[in-house]
């Protein structure tokens, strides 16, 4: 079983509607992270969370919100999708020893018509 | 300068060549550096850590240039399998303690 796993894997949505992008992990990393790649920008940090309480917003949070359930799960929100965050989706951890080693889940591809 | 730049490629390249690839970085105080490999449609995964002068991982070598602010990765004896594209990754140097991902240099190795 893969050890970050994110849910769904596709997602097609209208603009307006509120979507939510589920990621879990079983490496036991308290450190998780969400980025959006895009054709020719790499991908980009959206928000991060040290731990359970500890949440950090990233180089692009504006239109999007997190929520840290548990060490284990960590969800990204857009509240009110727009066409511009049609984009592949990866959530990733690390291990507080080991911060730059980074394990990403295999990515949701949302696309917001 | 960006916090770091890739030349996006796409560099074509017969089986058993041996290809380098470049990158800049604009954070001087960095300390390590990363290589991350991402097959098309796939997740990241990491490929190779540089914390000193460069690192060596069987065909694979990576060096920095701390003078002038540039990473490389070398692959000799090119395989099919290893066309993808290789992430270059830096600590941010916006005071956030994350990583910055380079958008990338895509490798197609022919036949």
């Amino acid at each position: 079983d893969a050890d970050v796993t994110q849910t769904p894997r596709n997602r097609i949505t209208k603009t307006g509607k509120r979507i939510m992008l589920e990621c879990s992990q079983t490496k036991g990393h308290d450190r998780m992270y969400w980025y959006r790649q895009d054709p020719g920008l790499g991908l980009r940090l959206i928000y991060y969370s040290f731990d359970v309480k500890d949440i950090n917003k990233g180089e692009i949070s504006d239109g999007y919100s997190v929520s840290r359930q548990a060490q284990a799960k960590f969800s990204l929100s857009l509240e009110s999708a727009i066409p511009n965050q049609t984009a592949l989706y990866f959530c990733a951890t690390s291990d507080f020893a080991d911060t730059d080693t980074q394990y990403f889940g295999p990515g949701t591809r949302l696309t917001v018509l | 300068r960006k916090e770091v730049e890739q030349d996006p490629g796409p560099f074509n390249v017969p089986e058993g060549a041996t290809v380098a690839f470049n990158c800049t970085y604009s954070n001087s105080a960095s300390q390590s550096f990363f290589w991350y490999r991402q097959d098309c449609r796939k997740e990241p995964k990491l490929l190779m850590s540089v914390y000193s002068s460069g690192n060596e991982d069987g065909r694979f070598t990576a060096q920095l240039n701390r003078a002038s602010q540039y990473i490389s990765l070398l692959i000799r004896d090119s395989k099919l399998s290893d066309s993808a594209t290789y992430l270059c990754v830096v600590p941010s140097d916006t005071g956030r303690r994350a990583l910055t991902f380079g958008s990338g240099t895509r490798l197609q190795v022919q036949p």
